[in-house]
This record gives C-alpha cells, sequence and structure tokens, in this order.
C-alpha cells in the first residue's frame, strides 16, 4: 500500500539553527500538507499546498516557515531559526482529489531544539 | 510559559465489545468529517470519512454516526480487539483546514 514516508525519524537542533523536513508524499497525490503535535496535546494545522503554492496557512506558520517542492516528488519544511517552542512531532501528509479530505499521514519528525 | 498537556478523555473495552467514541464539533458550516486512529510513536491513521448530507457510514467493523443537530460526531467498533487500542481523533473541515478534536484514548483489555 503506498505510504507517505519522511526524513528523518528524529532531528535534534539548537536554538537558531535552520532545520529541514523532508517528505515524499504520495505519487499521485495533489495536496499537501505539514501539522505538528506537540507532545500531549492536538495535532495543530499548519500549511496546505497545492499547484505550486501554499492554498492556507495557520497562524503557527509565520515568516520562519517555509514549504517548497523542489521536484516531482518531494516536499519539505524549513524553520530557519528554530526556538524551543518549535519542539514538536511534525507530521506531513497528502490527498489525492479534494482538498482536506482523506489525508494520508507519514511518521512524522520528531524535532528537538535544545 | 511551560505547556501543559492535555488530559486525554479515556476509554477502557473488554476484547470483543463495541466501543463508541465520541466526538462535539464546533462549527455548524463543516460539511466534511474524518476519524483518524494514531498508536504511540506513529502517525495519525485514517478510518473513515463522512460527509453533512449523510448521517450513517460504514466501514468494515466500524460505523460513523453524525448528529448535526447537535454537532455530535460518534466511531464505532465492533467486536473490538487489543489492535485497537490507540488515540483516536475526529477532525472537521473547517475554513480550508482540518481542525483535530481533543482524542480519546481507547484501551482494550484481553
Amino acid at each position: 500500500e503506498p505510504e507517505v514516508t519522511q526524513t528523518p525519524s528524529h532531528q535534534v537542533t539548537q536554538m537558531g539553527q535552520e532545520v529541514i523536513l523532508r517528505c515524499v508524499p504520495i505519487s499521485n497525490h495533489l495536496y499537501f500538507y505539514w501539522y505538528r503535535q506537540i507532545l500531549g496535546q492536538k495535532v495543530e494545522f499548519l500549511v496546505s499546498f497545492y499547484n505550486n503554492e501554499i492554498s492556507e496557512k495557520s497562524e503557527i506558520f509565520d515568516d520562519q516557515f517555509s514549504v517548497e517542492r523542489p521536484d516531482g516528488s518531494n516536499f519539505t519544511l524549513k524553520i530557519r531559526s528554530t526556538k524551543l517552542e518549535d519542539s514538536a512531532m511534525y507530521f506531513c501528509a497528502s490527498s489525492d482529489h479534494r482538498q482536506n479530505e482523506k489525508l494520508f499521514f507519514g511518521s512524522g519528525t520528531q524535532l528537538s531544539v535544545l | 510559559g511551560e505547556s501543559v498537556g492535555l488530559h486525554l478523555p479515556t476509554l477502557s473495552v473488554q476484547e470483543g465489545d463495541n466501543s463508541i467514541i465520541n466526538c462535539a464539533y464546533s462549527n455548524s458550516a463543516s460539511d466534511y468529517f474524518i476519524w483518524y486512529k494514531q498508536e504511540s510513536g506513529k502517525g495519525p491513521q485514517f478510518i473513515i470519512d463522512i460527509r453533512s448530507n449523510m448521517d450513517k457510514r460504514q466501514g468494515q467493523r466500524v460505523t460513523v454516526l453524525l448528529n448535526k443537530t447537535v454537532k455530535h460526531l460518534s466511531l464505532q467498533i465492533a467486536a473490538t480487539q487489543p489492535g485497537d487500542s490507540a488515540v483516536y481523533f475526529c477532525a472537521e473541515n473547517q475554513g480550508g483546514k482540518l481542525i483535530f478534536g481533543q482524542g480519546t484514548e481507547l484501551s482494550v483489555k484481553p
């Protein structure tokens, strides 16, 4: 069964450093998303992406965050200058023909900012 | 300030019994709802979805019921198995984004 894959599974970084989280969505999917989950809390929406541009973003997704689809398979989330409060599990997701419906999630990248 | 984790509602059932997990949603204009299962250390896994023009949808061992009058969603799991133990989230399509609920932790006793 096709799946969303994310790398790395764990990322430890120093505060102020840049990190790039990588995702390979399901190949025939058109919509891509990033969500995050702080330990013990709800899954929170960050951003959705379609047709090579951001279609929706949350208030969490400020100027420190950016997304990119550099080629036909990868979808990345960059945090320019990490803060302690960016520590969370970051999930990539994709869906096929309808935005925000039947999202398939990856296993996540656990980001720890020290 | 320090973040405090949410205290999840919990449901404990005996193996073989039916489970009912409930969710209240916030926006009467939401037109699509979805249930996810999340096992420890993994990403949310799609279970079943329903549109607002339906009030019931069945899958394999699972049924979702939607009551738009009281903005309530439920997930029924038939013949619950130990492998069903996980946190279950409902989510609604609201304002161009999928908004997740708090989650319910289901424990299945053998």
